[in-house]
């Protein structure tokens, strides 16, 4: 079974510094994509950053970037310099070739001013 | 700039009553995708289109039906609401040429009483 799994439903950073969100998924696939997807209080959806399982450097974003861990299953997202504008739900996601996507439970990230 | 356009942001409806929630997008995508998200479950899908007309179940189907007549449009029906079913849904989009990831709609909070 495709699996995405969030251990953290809650995260707070301080302003300014940086922040790791993880992810770790369960496939028996070799292609495939992950995502990272934020959102806001607004509801909409955003994406955040992708990565191509096939690619071995991993995805950067400005001020977001990912920890790939092919073999570990691990797709973390770091947040450097976080701003007010970053608090949100984070949902981790991951898709094979195919067409479903399979997403993690959300980790809710708090910036303290 | 993408679109994914959700007919409703805030539905009440009553117990027993028949829901139609639309979801139209300006990409070509020919996938599309119903999604319900819940605190501490993620989003879950409902179920998913590859192309007019054509349809397949996710991982709850059940108390729900879709229908794709054109390629633009996505309805999530619920034939007959239930208070269980109160939540909110999210529609998708994706498909070639805008990549992997999916594009979201800014989703339907469903009260059922």
């Amino acid at each position: 079974a495709q699996t995405v799994t969030q251990s953290q439903p809650e995260m707070s950073v301080q302003e300014a510094e940086t922040v790791t969100l993880s992810c770790t998924y369960d496939t028996s696939e070799s292609d495939y994509y992950l995502f990272w997807y934020k959102q806001p209080p607004s509801r909409q959806m955003i994406l955040v950053i992708r990565q191509e399982a096939y690619k071995q450097q991993n995805a950067t974003e400005n001020r977001f970037s990912v920890n790939f861990q092919k073999a570990a299953k691990s797709f973390s997202l770091k947040i450097s310099d976080s701003q007010l504008g970053d608090a949100a739900m984070y949902f981790c996601a991951y898709r094979v070739t195919g067409n479903q996507f399979y997403f993690g439970t959300g980790t809710s990230l708090t910036v303290i001013p | 700039d993408v679109k994914v356009t959700q007919s409703s942001r805030y539905l009440v409806k009553r117990t027993g009553e028949k829901v139609f929630l639309e979801c139209v997008q300006d990409m070509d995508h020919e996938n599309m995708f119903w999604y319900r998200q819940d605190p501490g479950l993620g989003l879950r899908l409902i179920y998913f289109s590859y192309d007019v007309k054509m349809k397949e179940k996710g991982d709850i189907p059940e108390g729900y039906s879709v229908s794709r007549e054109k390629k633009e449009r996505f309805s999530l029906i619920l034939e007959s609401a239930s208070t269980n079913q109160t939540s909110m849904y999210l529609c998708a989009s994706r498909g070639t040429p805008r990549g992997p990831e999916a594009f979201f709609g800014q989703g339907t909070r469903l009260t059922v009483v």
